[in-house]
């Protein structure tokens, strides 16, 4: 079945240490998005890209990079320099038309310990 | 710039109870409206979708119908259970598909 896997499920981090999200999709869909939901908020854009080797800042990108070096993997990296990662991240994808909608991995939680 | 509105939650119903859920937008032209569901430590999914003007979107009981005259797109079920127990999201896609709205989400609590 095609779908979109995020993994871990569960992640601890250090102070001081970058971290690795990694997100997969089969659906064959150009564009993907990573965004950040804190406790009982909302959705806020992280990055996402929309051809292969191309992406762009979202809202709140500072602390955080991107690659997609290839249509089906989108990987996040959360950095050091963010200063406050402790989060549950979802990364999305989709066809690029107004009709289709985002399909959403099960997301990672993040923990600083 | 589009936005969407969503009621204030947390919106907490008896088992059986008739549920509506608020969304209005703002947007240029006429997008394609979106209501995902969010279940505890899960990922979103799709609920149902509307893509133009007196559209119903319908799934699971749940339905929202695309009202262009008051740019509204409310989410009603006519008796809820407690495993609907979650977080819903209002969305918009632009004409173009570029630029995806979300709302600030209602959770949703259903009491036996």
């Amino acid at each position: 079945d095609g779908g979109i896997t995020q993994s871990p499920k569960y992640l601890f981090r250090k102070e001081g240490q970058n971290v690795t999200l990694s997100c997969e999709q089969n659906l064959n869909h150009d564009a993907m998005y990573w965004y950040r939901q804190d406790p009982g908020q909302g959705l806020r854009l992280i990055y996402y890209s929309q051809i292969v080797n191309d992406f762009q800042k979202g809202d709140i990108a500072e602390g955080y990079s991107v690659s997609r070096e290839k249509k089906e993997s989108f990987p996040l990296t959360v950095t050091s320099a963010q200063k406050n990662p402790t989060a549950f991240y979802l990364c999305a994808s989709s066809i690029i038309s107004p009709n289709y909608g985002y399909t959403f991995g099960s997301g990672t939680r993040l923990t600083v310990v | 710039g589009d936005s969407v509105t969503q009621m204030e939650g947390p919106v907490t119903l008896s088992e059986e109870a008739f549920l509506t859920i608020n969304c209005t937008y703002t947007a240029t032209g006429y997008p394609s409206l979106f209501w995902y569901v969010q279940y505890p430590g899960e990922g979103l999914q799709l609920l149902l979708k509307a893509t133009k003007a007196d559209d119903k979107g319908s799934n699971k009981g749940f339905e929202a119908t695309y009202r262009k005259e008051t740019t509204s797109f409310h989410l009603e079920k006519g008796s809820v259970q407690v495993s609907d127990s979650a977080v819903y999201f209002c969305a918009l896609s632009d004409l173009r598909g570029q630029n995806f709205v979300f709302g600030p989400g209602t959770r949703l609590s259903v009491l036996p």
